[in-house]
């Protein structure tokens, strides 16, 4: 069984540069998480998505965010404007049972650089 | 909101038994989740406390105290594979939409020496 698949690995921008990452995650998972990964820290959650619908966004700073999970399988996370501060690892996760069960499966994450 | 407190960083010799410790401070608790991340990689789920009491899967094994807001991690054989970050989160929230919202400690840095 293939696991969550993430793209790209790595991607350097210039602040102020739009970037966007994509996410497939394990066949048949509902839920669909992405997190932000800051080094030296754990994983904080930016959104979460239930089939096509993002029932926990509180975290994701909307002025230059965005997320969609359009058929409710792949998903895309969007910065536009990039800052300096959005260094960071860009994780994707999925699991099996609504609201987050038990385990969740991460994928290999974006390294995201801004200069 | 949620708060969790885990060490840094522990170092232990190769065969020996370390602890990871975690204590958390939560409002609508509902488990505790182990996390392992190597270096570069992605988590990877350990294990899930939802009641008081140790669970073991083969060397490693979790422990939970809902009394104390408590639980640690016990990785028993210590071999040199299980350096790493390890992840102590909070599955914790109220019916709705934050409900069951998974909250990650700093991690703790294992640095297994021969």
């Amino acid at each position: 069984e293939a696991g969550v698949v993430q793209s790209p690995r790595y991607k350097i921008i210039e602040k102020k540069q739009p970037v966007a990452f994509w996410c497939n995650p394990i066949s048949g998972h509902n839920t669909l998480y992405w997190y932000l990964q800051n080094l030296g820290q754990g994983p904080e959650l930016l959104i979460r998505y239930e089939n096509e619908e993002a029932v926990d966004d509180s975290q994701l700073p909307k002025d230059r965010f965005s997320a969609e999970r359009l058929k409710g399988v792949d998903s895309t996370l969007k910065i536009q404007p990039a800052e300096l501060g959005d260094s960071a690892v860009y994780l994707c996760a999925s699991s099996l049972l609504p609201s987050g069960g038990n385990e969740q499966f991460f994928g290999p994450g974006t390294r995201l650089t801004v200069l | 909101g949620q708060s969790l407190e885990q060490p840094s960083e522990v170092t232990a010799v190769e065969g020996a038994i370390v602890q990871i410790n975690c204590t958390y401070q939560t409002s609508g608790f509902y488990g505790l989740s182990w996390y392992q991340q190597h270096d570069g990689g992605a988590p990877t789920f350990l294990s899930y406390n939802a009641l008081d009491g140790l669970e073991e899967t083969g060397r490693f094994s979790s422990f939970l105290s809902r009394s104390d807001s408590y639980g640690y991690l016990l990785l028993q054989e210590l071999q040199m594979k299980d350096s790493a970050s390890y992840f102590c989160a909070v599955r914790a929230g109220y019916s709705g939409a934050g409900s069951y919202q998974l909250t990650f400690g700093k991690g703790t840095k294992l640095s297994v020496i021969p």
